[in-house]
């Protein structure tokens, strides 16, 4: 069975400084990977998925399968970067999302 | 953009009745919702793969008699807890899988029902 493990509840980080989000995934195949944020009293949305690679309000994340990681960083962290974030694996297609239990970012002034 | 409106938004009701949720894809079709149960500070679980004109397709442990799901068409799904009881007592949330163009394949997130049994 698949799995999503994000081992810290909350993170917090000074304005300015570098951020990681940790996510490790366990799935035997190959897998389709998301970050999810929700800002405060809003829903939850796509932040970013691994197949685009991109770079997303400066957040990127990249898929180690090696390591079975997709650790979601950004360089400098922005106030309005306090949210939560979920990671969430897709296998075997079809959108039936496993979801992290979610990280709290906090980016203090 | 693409968006879900699930209503009610929140809901309190005494324990053996029922409820039901509503979730809308307002701006897109969507032959695909998925609905998800979240306690708190834990993750979201999905419960359940909602198909228009089909049965739901119910993820192992959930009674797919306890939550009774409805896809009547390509904009709603609906989500009825029968018989609540206070262990019931979450947050629902839904989800729509888009059907068509750009948002093919691409989940929007409804804002969540807060049920409470008392």
């Amino acid at each position: 069975a698949q799995r999503v493990t994000q081992p810290e509840k909350l993170l917090s980080v000074f304005k300015g400084a570098p951020v990681e989000l940790k996510c490790n995934y366990s799935y035997s195949g190959s897998p389709e990977l998301f970050w999810y944020v929700q800002y405060s009293r809003q829903r939850l949305q796509l932040l970013l998925r691994h197949i685009s690679r991109e770079s997303i309000k400066g957040f990127t994340a990249d898929l180690n399968k090696g390591e079975t990681s997709f650790h979601l960083k950004k360089p400098f962290a922005q106030e309005e970067d306090s949210a939560m974030y979920y990671c969430a694996l897709n296998a075997g297609g079809g959108n039936k999302l496993t979801f992290g239990t979610g990280t709290q970012l906090k980016v203090e002034l | 953009g693409a968006v879900v409106s699930q209503h009610p938004s929140w809901v309190i009701c005494k324990s053996g009745t029922s409820v039901k949720i509503e979730c809308r894809s307002l701006d897109f079709q969507a032959t695909t919702m998925f609905w998800y149960r979240q306690f708190p500070k834990q993750s979201l679980m999905l419960m359940a793969t909602s198909n228009e004109g089909s049965k739901a397709t119910y993820e192992q442990g959930v009674e797919k008699d306890k939550f009774l799901i409805n896809h009547a068409s390509l904009t709603l799904s609906t989500l009825t807890v029968t018989s609540a009881h206070p262990e019931d007592s979450s947050f629902y949330i839904c989800s729509a899988r888009g059907s068509e163009g750009h948002r093919f394949g691409e989940l929007f997130f409804g804002e969540g029902s807060r049920l409470t049994v008392l």
